[in-house]
């Protein structure tokens, strides 16, 4: 996984919990995707982030999720109120320009009770 | 918009034997780029291969080598000799702008996959 970093990996959260999903690029990457993999699908774009600024989040619901990549430190992806229908696998994958393929992490698989 | 279709939900294969996975892809984009991932039962996501839009060649890495038809829009993945570990999930994506295009944003649409088993 070219060292993407992932946390947590499994999350288990109660209905109307908060949920913080971190990921950390390849050191000197400074493009963030997230994608969402609900069950039996492939995977869905969420946001794409660049340090410090959100380029594209057309397939973020508008609502109790927001994403951020600051200077320093992980990128976030936070999910506010969890529902049962949040429960998915949510991948981060991390990109530089030049490259051919982005780089996934080993995902979190959030579970919501 | 950008479409990728993967007709087959499962595959069998005899080790040793060579499957197809088949892919589709509909873009309004002149420059394009495929890729092929696969997700073993553990879940993370392996890049495979990719192919630009423009590649006059098909695509090959080792085992692995994309059956590429522009005017029919496929982007086929062929695996040869396959082995019981190649057995998971299987899945095309693209992106609207190929390497060295200019484009920014690369997000990558998926397929819904294809589940391969190989049988020893």
């Amino acid at each position: 996984n070219a060292g993407v970093m992932q946390n947590p990996r499994h999350l288990v959260r109660r209905r109307g919990q908060e949920a913080r999903l971190r990921c950390s690029p390849v050191k000197g990457h400074s493009h963030v995707y997230w994608y969402r993999q609900l069950p039996e699908e492939g995977l869905k774009f969420m946001v794409y982030l660049q340090k410090e600024n959100i380029i594209d989040e057309s397939g973020m619901p508008k609502e109790r999720f927001s994403a951020e990549f600051p200077k320093e430190g992980p990128s976030i992806l936070r999910i506010q109120q969890v529902v049962r229908g949040d429960s998915a696998a949510y991948f981060c994958a991390s990109f530089e320009t030049g490259l051919k393929t982005q780089y996934f992490g080993p995902g979190t698989r959030l579970l919501v009770l | 918009a950008q479409k990728i279709t993967q007709t087959q939900p499962g595959m069998f294969v005899q080790e040793k034997e060579a499957v197809t996975l088949d892919c589709t892809y509909d873009t309004s984009d002149q420059s394009y780029g495929l890729f092929w991932y696969k997700q073993p039962s553990s879940g993370e996501m392996i890049f495979l291969i990719y192919q630009g839009s423009y590649d006059e060649q098909n695509a090959t890495e080792g085992r692995y080598s994309l059956n590429f038809q522009k005017a029919r829009k496929s982007a086929n993945l062929v695996i040869s000799a396959s082995q019981l570990g190649d057995s998971a999930m299987y899945f095309c994506a693209m992106r609207g702008s190929p390497l060295g295009s200019g484009g920014s944003n690369y997000k990558l649409t998926f397929g819904k996959g294809t589940l391969l088993t190989v049988n020893p």
